[in-house]
């Protein structure tokens, strides 16, 4: 049940780009996106709706396809700001009484001068 | 300003003992969750709770217990009967629409000796 990421890490130097994605075995309504760096609180960077609704920051862009229970995160134009644990949460459900997520083990992404 | 707090940052205690984080929000969110954190692991639900006096056990609830008493808190007890307690632990809370992003607090890194 709980959303597999991939890659388990990544290392670019400043200016490369990045995707990281995220797979589900169960049909999906929503899909968010958050960045932790160590010792600090998740924050949050995107979120995706079934039926194509998102809300993120601008610098921040992702896809989710539906029928295929994926999202995937682009990283464009890395900086070292950019560098943390990239974690999805899966939202299975429109239910107003279950806004639980369930979340994968992360992506860890460096990114070097 | 509006936001998530948890106290103590840091907090030892000596096997067998109870201990109880806290985590107040003023950000007038229904929901509120609580979250284990252990390295390797993403995140992991230990209860949360949509509505004042009502809350639901998550995927690792035994040896933990919480009260929703107020909309603003959500406090989290770690019992003795919690085989493995040292973990970071991080509250977080949301509207209840499909749209709201959860905002997570700064964590509590408990460690039992």
């Amino acid at each position: 049940q709980q959303p597999v990421q991939s890659p388990q890490a990544v290392i670019l130097r400043e200016g490369e780009d990045a995707v990281i994605n995220c797979s589900s075995s169960k049909a999906l309504y929503s899909v968010h996106w958050y960045r932790q760096k160590h010792g600090e609180a998740p924050v949050f960077l995107m979120i995706l709706l079934k039926g194509g609704e998102q809300k993120g920051h601008d610098k921040i862009s992702a896809s989710f396809n539906e029928k295929k229970q994926q999202s995937s995160l682009y990283l464009t134009a890395s900086q070292l700001s950019y560098s943390g644990t990239y974690f999805c949460g899966t939202g299975l459900t429109n239910a107003g009484n279950n806004r639980k997520l369930i979340w994968g083990l992360g992506t860890s992404l460096a990114v070097n001068p | 300003d509006g936001g998530i707090t948890q106290s103590p940052k840091y907090l030892f205690r000596k096997e067998g003992q109870n201990v109880t984080l806290s985590c107040e929000q003023n950000l007038n969110h229904d929901a509120m969750y609580w979250y284990r954190q252990d390295p390797g692991q993403g995140l992991r639900l230990i209860y949360y709770s949509q509505i004042v006096n009502d809350f639901q056990k998550g995927d690792i609830a035994e040896g933990y217990s919480v009260s929703r008493e107020k909309k603003e808190s959500f406090p989290l007890t770690v019992t003795s009967a919690q085989k493995n307690p040292t973990a970071f632990y991080l509250c977080a809370s949301s509207g209840i629409s499909a749209y709201n992003e959860q905002f997570f607090g700064p964590g509590t890194r408990l460690t039992v000796l």
